[in-house]
């Protein structure tokens, strides 16, 4: 079975700097990789994700990630933060065209200081 | 569209009780899911349906929980008894055929909070 872990709980970055969110899939096929983030009360809202083609894909927010198959690696960055982007930062992985659903991290809690 | 619609946002209930989640789809979208959210747990997948049929409940935890899809555009997740463990955000979400070619890939609802004491 698939599986995604994200291996930091909390990332603390200050506003203006860069950001990276790390990624890590199990899977013995080509994978489809999704980064969704959630605000504090709110459902989760997708930012990008990748199927096949161009290994780096654009999201929306001025997000971005890049797809390494050889890491197993699905890193989400973003190159100046706003104090808007703090929240929690889900990577999912979906199997079999999606169509069952989708294998979610454990999420990565982001904080901005100023 | 008004996006998919979950109610109530927040349930409190006393154990023992019968809770009933509900969920509007975004009118066409054709797969529903069920997730729940918890601390320990994270997103866990409970069921999902494709065409209101349900597919794969595999993810529903006990027998307490049963999920159902009367129709393209509603369907209801309940647990009975309820029991304090049930605690949790419960989310819908719905895609149009492949979430992988859709724009949006999976719409999620902004999901139902249940405390059960």
């Amino acid at each position: 079975a698939q599986s995604v872990t994200q291996p930091d709980i909390h990332i603390t970055v200050s506003e203006g700097a860069s950001l990276e969110l790390r990624c890590n899939y199990s899977y013995g096929a080509t994978p489809y990789l999704f980064w969704y983030v959630q605000s504090p009360g709110q459902g989760l809202q997708l930012l990008l994700k990748y199927f096949s083609g161009d290994t780096l894909v654009q999201g929306i927010k001025g997000f971005e990630a890049e797809f390494k198959r050889s890491q197993s690696s699905f890193n989400l960055r973003k190159p100046s933060v706003h104090w808007s982007d703090a929240a929690e930062y889900f990577c999912a992985v979906a199997t079999d065209g999606g169509a069952d659903g989708l294998t979610f991290g454990k999420g990565t809690h982001l904080i901005i200081q100023p | 569209d008004a996006g998919v619609i979950q109610s109530p946002r927040h349930e409190v209930t006393e154990m023992g009780q019968e809770v009933t989640l509900r969920c509007k789809p975004i009118s066409g979208h054709n797969s529903l899911f069920w997730y729940r959210q918890t601390m320990m747990r994270g997103l866990e997948l409970l069921i999902y349906f494709n065409n209101n049929v349900p597919i794969d409940d595999s993810g529903m935890p006990e027998d307490r929980f049963s999920a159902k899809m009367p129709n393209a555009s509603f369907s209801t997740l309940k647990i009975q008894p309820s029991e304090p463990r049930d605690s949790a955000v419960y989310f819908c979400a719905s895609s149009l055929g492949s979430p992988i070619i859709s724009n949006y890939g999976y719409t999620f609802g902004s999901g139902t909070r249940l405390t059960v004491v």
